[in-house]
């Protein structure tokens, strides 16, 4: 079995400032785990994957994530907020592509809405 | 260009009606899976597929049906609609040899059941 959750439902922050948004998970095999962002009314975009590889990932736009294994945290963080970045951020949780068929299935946290004050 | 295309972006039904979300992917991933978002409620998966002709249930399969008679097409069909269904649908695909890392997902479907 396997979850996500998503620390905060909503963050505020103003431009300019860093943005850190927190995701816990819980799974019983070695995770493949994803940060993805959606605007509203559009559809879901990946920002950066984490597949047992470095376990500091660098995605788009800035954003980057630390796996830490020992804390069970994918947490995902920017130095510097824009006012592009206001959307809702999903932390996305799937036991791992080499699992066999469960592997292939995606758990995702409840979303955390970022909001950029300018 | 390559991707998910989904249609009806948009759909109003009447309480018992049926209808199909259709679901199409030129990337010839092997996976292919359906997902409601309901607000605060993140992503449900309802069915996913590992292939044409095998299809399972997710976490919120009830009052849907799927079927995958070719790689590119994975159909959700809705037998009854209910005001329970009225959500937005997502489709994803992914491969697991696929470079491109994470899933794609199409752009949606605004169903509402009145």
């Amino acid at each position: 079995a396997q979850s996500v959750t998503q620390l905060d439902s909503h963050v505020s922050v103003s431009e300019g400032t860093p943005v850190l948004l927190r995701c816990n998970y819980s799974s019983s095999y070695s995770p493949s785990l994803f940060w993805y962002v959606q605007h509203p009314n559009k559809g879901l975009q990946l920002l950066l994957k984490y597949t047992s590889a470095a376990t500091l990932v660098k995605g788009i736009n800035g954003f980057e994530a630390e796996f830490k294994k020992s804390e069970t945290s994918f947490h995902l963080t920017k130095p510097s907020a824009h006012m592009s970045d206001a959307a809702e951020y999903f932390c996305v949780v799937s036991p791992g592509l080499y699992s066999g068929a469960g592997s292939y299935q995606l758990t995702f946290g409840k979303g955390t809405k970022l909001s950029v004050i300018p | 260009n390559a991707g998910v295309t989904q249609t009806p972006k948009f759909q109003v039904l009447k309480t018992g009606q049926s209808m199909t979300l259709q679901c199409a992917q030129d990337m010839n991933h092997e996976y292919m899976s359906w997902y409601r978002q309901d607000p605060g409620m993140g992503l449900r998966l309802i069915h996913y597929s590992v292939g044409a002709g095998i299809t399972d249930q997710g976490e919120v399969p009830n009052g849907y049906n799927v079927s995958r008679s070719t790689t590119e097409d994975f159909p959700l069909r809705l037998l009854s609609a209910a005001p329970s269904q009225t959500s937005v649908y997502f489709c994803a695909s992914t491969n697991q040899g696929s470079t491109r890392g994470g899933y794609t997902f199409g752009s949606g479907t605004r169903l509402t059941v009145v």
